[in-house]
């Protein structure tokens, strides 16, 4: 099942913050969070993973909250190049590989 | 560059016509997922295969099919082409272990025009 983010844009002037959120309706047991500028490809941001464990960007943070299925990232003193459609994917328990992204919030960062 | 190479980059063809898109993983990924983004839609998974056995499957047409080789390279079958097809499709590859889907390396796409 698809999770959802909100917003599905958001217009930043640089320096400023936003906070895109995802929520699952199933059980969480990873999230993933990419970002894909217009015209590539899509590129790894970060992985929560259940328990806690954080593997990711040095600039860009994000949390995870198991029992309520969601999770949010954080992009703080945004920049221009933050600019772009940011997607969750989450994943299922273990031995199913399926990693099924949201429909993705659309970013643009203005000078 | 992620690693992952895919070809054609770009591909256009009739409907009813059939069509073949490559990958090849990242050196030691076992995982290679299949992706299809229409345009300016979200990511449709497609597939997953682990060291040559499919592992997980999404919303694929019965028109599509795919396979991992021994060589872990794997190929997208699309028959049957409609015009709704036209889409970038991207392979990802992961080094996943049995409990964790790894983070995925994607690939430039293949984007499919079905005129």
């Amino acid at each position: 099942q698809q999770p959802v983010q909100s917003p599905q844009a958001v217009i930043l002037r640089e320096g400023e913050d936003a906070v895109i959120n995802c929520s699952s309706s199933k059980a969480l047991y990873s999230v993933h969070w990419y970002r894909q500028k217009h015209g590539e490809a899509p590129v790894f941001l970060m992985i929560l993973l259940k328990g806690g464990e954080q593997k990711g960007h040095e600039k860009i943070s994000a949390s995870f909250n198991e029992k309520k299925q969601q999770s949010s990232l954080y992009l703080t003193a945004s920049q221009l190049s933050y600019s772009g459609t940011y997607f969750c994917g989450t994943g299922g328990g273990s031995n199913t590989g399926k990693l099924i992204f949201g429909q993705g919030t659309t970013l643009q960062v203005k000078p | 560059d992620s690693g992952v190479t895919q070809t054609p980059k770009h591909l256009i063809t009739a409907t009813g016509q059939r069509v073949t898109l490559r990958c090849s993983p990242r050196s030691g990924d076992l995982s290679v997922y299949w992706y299809q983004q229409s345009l300016d839609q979200g990511l449709q998974f497609l597939i997953q295969y682990y060291n040559g056995e499919e592992r997980a499957k999404g919303n694929i047409l019965e028109r599509f099919s795919a396979q991992q080789f021994p060589d872990l390279h794997s190929e997208l079958n699309l028959s049957s082409l409609e015009l709704g097809d036209s889409a970038l499709y991207f392979c990802a590859s992961s080094v996943d272990s049995p409990y964790n889907t790894g983070e995925l390396f994607f690939g430039e796409g293949s984007r499919l025009t079905v005129l």
